[in-house]
């Protein structure tokens, strides 16, 4: 059971170039997000979904696409690279969104950096 | 809408010091209250929870009591170790909402 895994774990892109940052989780929960953490600001929801096929958008979604083909992953897309973008991206996952105990399991994080 | 507040950090113990992380948070209707914990160059992991007033949650010798009254759920541990050191996370999540984090209160214990 590796949990939740993401690749790659540091990546360097110019401004302007697009990138997937993947996500994958093997527990089979419904719920997945995207964060990310910024100094200072805490975790910002990106995007998330609450199964297969269904897509929503979090607090700071510009920039971004997602879609959840499977269960299992949940990939981010970062259609033109801007620096802002520069941060530290954590994918999560839950059972359910539904439920008020549900805790979320972390990834390890990508460290993007834009030039 | 909702929100969580913590303390500004970072916060510097000697090991064996008493520990003291406040949270408060703002939400409608009744959340339940998290703490994760970050350690360096890893992901978030849950260190402890609570889902109703008065609750209280422990873990790995730290505790948190959830305070309705005053919409607080302060992390505290005894006596704190080198391990300890990382960075945590105050956390609120609503029946069918998304979690609501705090910034994040980095934490060091020195030998």
């Amino acid at each position: 059971n590796a949990g939740v895994t993401q690749t790659p774990k540091f990546q360097v892109l110019k401004t302007g170039q697009s990138m997937t940052l993947q996500c994958a989780q093997d527990m089979n929960h419904e719920y997945m997000s995207w964060y990310r953490q910024d100094p200072g600001m805490g975790l910002r929801l990106i995007h998330y979904s609450v199964g297969a096929g269904i897509t929503d958008q979090g607090e700071v979604p510009n920039g971004y696409n997602v879609s959840r083909s499977t269960t299992e992953d949940f990939p981010l897309r970062l259609l033109s690279a801007a620096p802002s973008q520069t941060s530290v991206y954590f994918c999560a996952s839950s059972y359910s969104s539904a439920g008020t105990q549900e805790t979320q399991y972390f990834g390890p994080g990508t460290r993007l950096l834009v030039l | 809408g909702d929100s969580v507040t913590q303390m500004e950090g970072p916060v510097t113990l000697s090991e064996e010091a008493f520990l003291t992380i406040n949270c408060t948070y703002t939400a409608t209707g009744y959340p339940s209250l998290f703490w994760y914990v970050q350690y360096p160059g890893e992901g978030l992991q849950l260190l402890l929870k609570a889902t109703k007033a008065d609750d209280k949650g422990s873990n790995k010798g730290f505790e948190a009591t959830y305070r309705k009254e005053t919409t607080s759920f302060h992390l505290e541990k005894g006596s704190v170790q080198v391990s300890d050191s990382a960075v945590y996370f105050c956390a609120l999540v609503r029946y069918g909402q998304n979690f609501v984090f705090g910034p994040g209160t980095r934490l060091s214990v020195l030998p």
